[in-house]
């Protein structure tokens, strides 16, 4: 079946620190894959996504690479700022427009 | 501008009681999503639909119920035999196409018992 496994949060960096969010995911076939934000209080939003094998997802300074042989879908930052404190969920579509979601990684970043 | 809505914003409800959450979408979209988030935690899907007049249980249906009468709206409501309905609700919708497939999600509703 399709499921997808991100890192426990809460992470605290400083800012200006490297972020990185661990997505793994288990699938049939090649779904697309996604990573939203959420703010408190509000809904998600897409923050970028990939279609395909090898494909870069880019916005906003973060990245994530689809990697078919270890199935990852890891998201980076080089230097995070106070206002990316947020919650971000990794999650891929399966048949029938289904979505899986993570559980969610709560980052904090401190001035 | 194009996007989905929710209302209220906020909603009490009695014990006992049924209410129902309003979504509609005007992103011209077949598939819309109904999810409960709880304080901390991640989505868990309660019920979706492909298209009009369709729509499939998710994993936690139990003690709510949804229509697909329209396109654009895709109503709530969560009955008296859910017992602990007190949740930030979410409503989504997404595109079928290839290149279009990422779920939208409205503001969300938060449902408090009174």
């Amino acid at each position: 079946g399709n499921s997808v496994t991100q890192m426990e949060g809460p992470v605290t960096l400083s800012e200006e620190a490297f972020l990185t969010i661990n997505c793994t995911y288990t699938a049939t076939g090649y779904p697309s894959l996604f990573w939203y934000v959420q703010y408190p209080g509000e809904g998600l939003q897409l923050l970028l996504k990939a279609t395909k094998a090898d494909d870069k997802g880019s916005n906003k300074g973060f990245e994530a690479t689809y990697r078919k042989e270890t199935t990852s879908f890891h998201l980076e930052k080089g230097s995070v700022q106070v206002s990316d404190s947020a919650v971000y969920f990794c999650a891929l579509k399966g048949n029938f427009n289904k979505f899986y979601f993570g559980s969610g990684t709560k980052l904090n970043v401190k001035p | 501008d194009g996007g989905i809505t929710q209302s209220p914003k906020y909603l009490f409800r009695k014990e006992g009681q049924n209410v129902t959450l309003s979504c509609e979408q005007n992103l011209n979209h077949d598939a819309m999503y109904w999810y409960r988030q709880d304080p901390g935690q991640g989505l868990r899907l309660i019920y979706y639909s492909q298209i009009v007049n369709d729509f499939q249980k998710g994993d936690i249906a139990e003690g709510y119920s949804v229509s697909r009468e329209k396109k654009e709206s895709f109503p709530l409501t969560v009955t008296s035999a859910q017992k602990n309905p007190t949740a930030f609700y979410l409503c989504a919708s997404s595109a079928e196409a290839v290149g279009q497939e990422t779920q939208y999600f409205g503001p969300g509703t938060r449902l408090l018992v009174l």
